[in-house]
């Protein structure tokens, strides 16, 4: 159980091209999903709080219009990075809460991000 | 701030143990700790609330100093699959948004 599911599983994209990526709870309802970053060999960072049905709480220094969230639906968040440029290509992240449980996060298998 | 772990690294020989540590400068309500692969997401090993409540891993144990704001993980007996990098992440608004530590890379031989 708790199996969370992302994709696509890389991406390489042109300068000034968005770029939507899924993350998927498939075998449990997610209130709550997170979208971290990580640059190679750093750690995890926080991007935003995907609630569903209501807006996303982005972290601080984190540009809200550049980084869409949605989160449509109890098993569906998404993360637009629209008009991409070349410091934007890391490895994307989504987890999703265990809300019935001790409020463990799993993680999806995350997303290559590489702009050209 | 993100908390810190020690050590940065280490290595290990199949069957030793090992204790990694989380530090972090504000109060917690709870720990948590994950284990990355190279290119892999992290996998959830272990949980520990404020209180004493935890949920984890077989193999693995785990503390938390509520006082010193602190949690260690013990990995014993260690395996060739234990290799990773380590990351705790801290929750310290109750609201389950965490902050993942600085990460210790933990490289297990034969």
């Amino acid at each position: 159980g708790a199996v969370v599911s992302q994709h696509p599983s890389w991406v390489i994209c042109k300068s000034g091209t968005s770029v939507k990526i899924e993350c998927r709870s498939l075998d449990f309802q997610a209130t709550t999903m997170f979208w971290y970053r990580q640059f190679p060999k750093q750690s995890l960072m926080l991007m935003a709080t995907s609630n569903e049905g209501s807006k996303a709480t982005y972290e601080q220094g984190v540009e809200k219009d550049k980084f869409l969230i949605n989160h449509a639906s109890l098993t569906l968040s998404t993360l637009t990075v629209t008009s991409a440029h070349p410091e934007d290509s890391s490895f994307y992240i989504c987890s999703a809460r265990l809300a019935e449980s001790y409020n463990e996060q799993f993680f999806g298998p995350g997303t290559r991000l590489t702009v050209l | 701030q993100q908390p810190v772990q020690s050590p940065q690294a280490v290595i290990l020989r199949e069957g030793e143990d090992a204790v990694i540590n989380c530090s972090s400068s504000k109060a917690l309500y709870s720990v948590h700790w994950y284990r990355q692969k190279h290119g892999e997401a992290p996998v959830f090993l272990m949980i520990l609330l404020k209180g004493g409540e935890q949920k984890g891993h077989e193999k693995i144990s785990a503390s938390f100093n509520e006082k010193k704001q602190q949690s260690s993980l013990y990995l014993t007996a260690s395996q060739l699959s234990y290799s990773g990098t380590y990351f705790c992440g801290t929750d310290t608004g109750g609201g389950n948004k965490l902050t993942f530590g600085t990460g210790t890379q933990l490289k297990v031989e034969l």
